[in-house]
């Protein structure tokens, strides 16, 4: 596709639900970032793939937060037994190649968790 | 841990003037961007900055770095109203690390 595509753009769901939100890359882009956004705050970083493999997820909260990239295109970010602090705006961008000169944004997936 | 700071976090700025937003970072990189994120939107790549002392413009924006100092400016000349939205620096050091944004509101 043109840009980066995720989904669902909205997900509501009740404490101690699991959610498997996706991230559609531009084609051929080696990098994948996901980010968590708080209200009012800047991206924290929750984990990164190069292809299929996952160099750093140093940034998942806990060890409720997956993410995998199997084929090395789409990735899902998986979260088991939703928290209230899990409510946040997840925002995945990929680069075309692991230099990571420019970063494209997907619009995001806006968790709320009741 | 690299640490990014933006400052200020909020300016309200009159249409036809100058400011400079600041970004500073604490451990060495010689990558540095800039983004803007409109209100519910995602964001969007301004500029990136790949060595020290690089100077990239469009339109009324122009950012610099420099890497000694740690330090990168979002300059904005004339500001007009469409400029109005949040601007975020990231560094690049292993992670893409995000400045906590500085929310520019520009009056009429």
């Amino acid at each position: 596709g043109a840009g980066v595509s995720q989904s669902p753009r909205y997900k509501v769901a009740k404490r101690g639900q699991d959610v498997a939100l996706r991230c559609d890359p531009i084609s051929g882009h080696v990098s994948l970032f996901w980010y968590q956004q708080a209200l009012g705050q800047g991206p924290e970083f929750l984990t990164y793939f190069q292809n299929e493999a996952q160099l750093d997820k140093s940034g998942l909260p806990s060890d409720r937060f997956f993410a995998e990239r199997p084929e090395g295109s789409v990735s899902t970010l998986k979260i088991q037994r939703t928290q209230q602090e899990d409510s946040a705006v997840y925002l995945c961008a990929s680069s075309r190649d692991s230099w990571n000169e420019k970063l494209f944004f997907g619009s995001g997936t806006q968790l709320s968790v009741l | 841990e690299l640490k990014v700071e933006q400052n200020p976090l909020f300016l309200s700025m009159q249409e036809g003037k100058n400011y400079t937003i600041y970004c500073n970072y604490s451990t060495t990189s010689d990558r540095l961007y800039w983004y803007r994120q409109d209100p519910g939107k995602s964001l969007e790549s301004l500029f990136v900055l790949l060595s020290n002392g690089a100077v990239k413009q469009e339109g009324r924006l122009m950012a610099s770095l420099d890497t000694k100092a740690r330090l990168s400016t979002l300059h904005i000349t004339a500001a007009v109203h469409d400029l109005s939205a949040t601007y975020f620096c990231a560094v690049d050091s292993l992670q893409m690390r995000f400045g906590a944004g500085t929310r520019l509101t520009v009056k009429p």
